[in-house]
């Protein structure tokens, strides 16, 4: 079975620069994750979807970082401007239902990188 | 939600030796998860186990649950080289639609 896909791995761009960062949750599930992971800060959530709808964006940290997830299968996250502290390794991951009774399954990243 | 604290922040063992984690965490949960994230990689969900479970196994890794102290404890058996990782807890409460992760701890198992 595919995993979660994230596509680029990896991405340097300069400083004011749109950067969109790309995602395909495993087939079939109804939850999808967003984080963002720095040594400062560690795993940080910043947006999570459930069956396409954005339920809690509380974690995204500027009006500059915005989520999409047009239909089940794809989600984006978009930076419009991005900043050298937007660089971090960016996640994302699905799930089967409420994580209280689920695991989350992760993709390999995007590691970004804004000069 | 609530975040869960592991301790150590870092272990550094021998092939061979067993490997214990912690984590800590404040208020009443619904299950309790343990995720290892590999160099590079995302993280991988290892086992789950439920607030009226005590212990759980699976392989080479043993999970213990005291709702009474609020804690968790990770036990890995005769580590290998491949367990090197850092490892995450993740205390679920219930009705939790998200999880949040604590700093980890890193685990380096050396050959």
């Amino acid at each position: 079975d595919a995993g979660v896909i994230q596509s680029p791995r990896h991405e340097v761009t300069e400083m004011g620069q749109e950067v969109t960062l790309r995602c395909k949750p495993i087939s079939g599930h109804d939850y999808l994750f967003w984080y963002r992971q720095t040594m400062m800060r560690g795993l940080e959530l910043l947006i999570y979807f459930n069956n396409n709808v954005p339920i809690d964006d509380s974690g995204m940290p500027e009006d500059r970082f915005s989520a999409k997830m047009p239909n089940a299968s794809f989600s984006t996250l978009k930076i419009q401007p991005s900043e050298p502290r937007d660089s971090a390794v960016y996640f994302c991951a699905s799930s089967f239902g409420q994580t209280s009774n689920q695991p989350q399954h992760f993709g390999d990243g995007t590691r970004l990188s804004i000069l | 939600s609530q975040q869960g604290e592991e301790d150590p922040q870092a272990l550094s063992i021998q092939e061979g030796e067993n490997a214990t984690m912690n984590c800590s965490y404040k208020t009443s949960i619904n299950n309790l998860q343990w995720y290892r994230q590999n160099s590079g990689r995302g993280l991988v969900h290892l086992i789950l186990i439920r607030s009226n479970e005590r212990e759980k196994h699976s392989g080479r890794l043993r999970v213990t649950l005291d709702t009474s102290k609020k804690s968790s404890s990770l036990l890995i058996t005769a580590s290998r080289a491949a367990d090197t990782a850092s490892y995450f807890c993740a205390p679920v409460n219930t009705g939790g639609f998200k999880t949040i992760f604590g700093a980890g701890t890193r685990l380096f198992v050396k050959a």
